[in-house]
């Protein structure tokens, strides 16, 4: 089954950092593009981070530009996000997502997201 | 960047009609664009990619069209599991942006 597990959420002071991770299993982790969304409470999408497959393309919201450092581990099947000088304005639930296909970038596949709190 | 608008917000419907959401792109982005359905509490589950293929396992009466700024998702007769939230996203090129979304209720 093609699964993707999210870790490392929780409760967090303005200006500290958390570090979340994504476990992927049932595919080819280092067939595909990953990406974080975000989701604030009550409020939608936000794509936050995207990396190939061999993280030589990065791409990153203006609103986490210099904060936020998306990376990944082909051996370990792990996607990860490095969240730096937290806000207020950060607290969302946080999904990771797979590429469709090697040529497609839609999302075909998310996990079930890990809340991230920053508050003092 | 390219920014994503999504009409309406909301959408009061009933079982049985035709339902339109309209999806634009501040620039083209080709067919670069995914549709999506969220319930609450529940990751969203893609529908459309490529403007109007739709994903495997998705109901036929789910259908997307649209190339370059303007994009349609239509559902052809809503079922009671349709309500939910949809939004498009574009995929042209980094960053990756959602449209605001469309709350499709009674």
């Amino acid at each position: 089954e093609v699964q993707l597990v999210e870790s490392g959420g929780g409760l967090v002071q303005p200006g500290r950092s958390l570090r979340l991770s994504c476990a992927a299993s049932g595919f080819t982790f280092d067939d595909y593009s990953m990406h974080w969304v975000r989701q604030a409470p009550g409020k939608g999408l936000e794509w936050v981070s995207g990396i190939s497959w061999n993280s030589d393309y990065i791409g990153n919201a203006d609103s986490v530009k210099g904060r936020f450092t998306i990376s990944r581990d082909n051996a370990k099947n792990s996607l990860y996000l490095q969240m730096n000088s937290l806000r207020a304005e950060d607290t969302a639930l946080y999904y990771c997502a797979k590429d469709r296909d090697s040529k497609d970038n839609a999302f075909d596949i998310w996990g079930q997201g890990t809340m991230v709190t920053v508050s003092s | 960047d390219i920014q994503m608008t999504q009409s309406p917000s909301t959408l009061s419907t009933s079982v049985g009609d035709r339902v339109t959401i309209t999806c634009r792109a501040s620039q083209s982005i080709s067919n670069w664009l995914a549709w999506y359905q969220q319930k609450p509490g529940k990751a969203p589950n893609l529908l459309i990619y490529k403007a109007s293929s739709l994903e495997s396992g998705v109901p036929s009466r789910f259908s997307g069209s649209g190339s370059g700024t303007e994009f349609t998702l239509t559902i052809s007769s809503l079922q009671p599991d349709d309500f939910a939230t949809y939004y498009c996203q574009h995929y042209n090129s980094f960053p990756f942006t959602f449209g605001p979304g469309t709350k499709v209720d009674i």
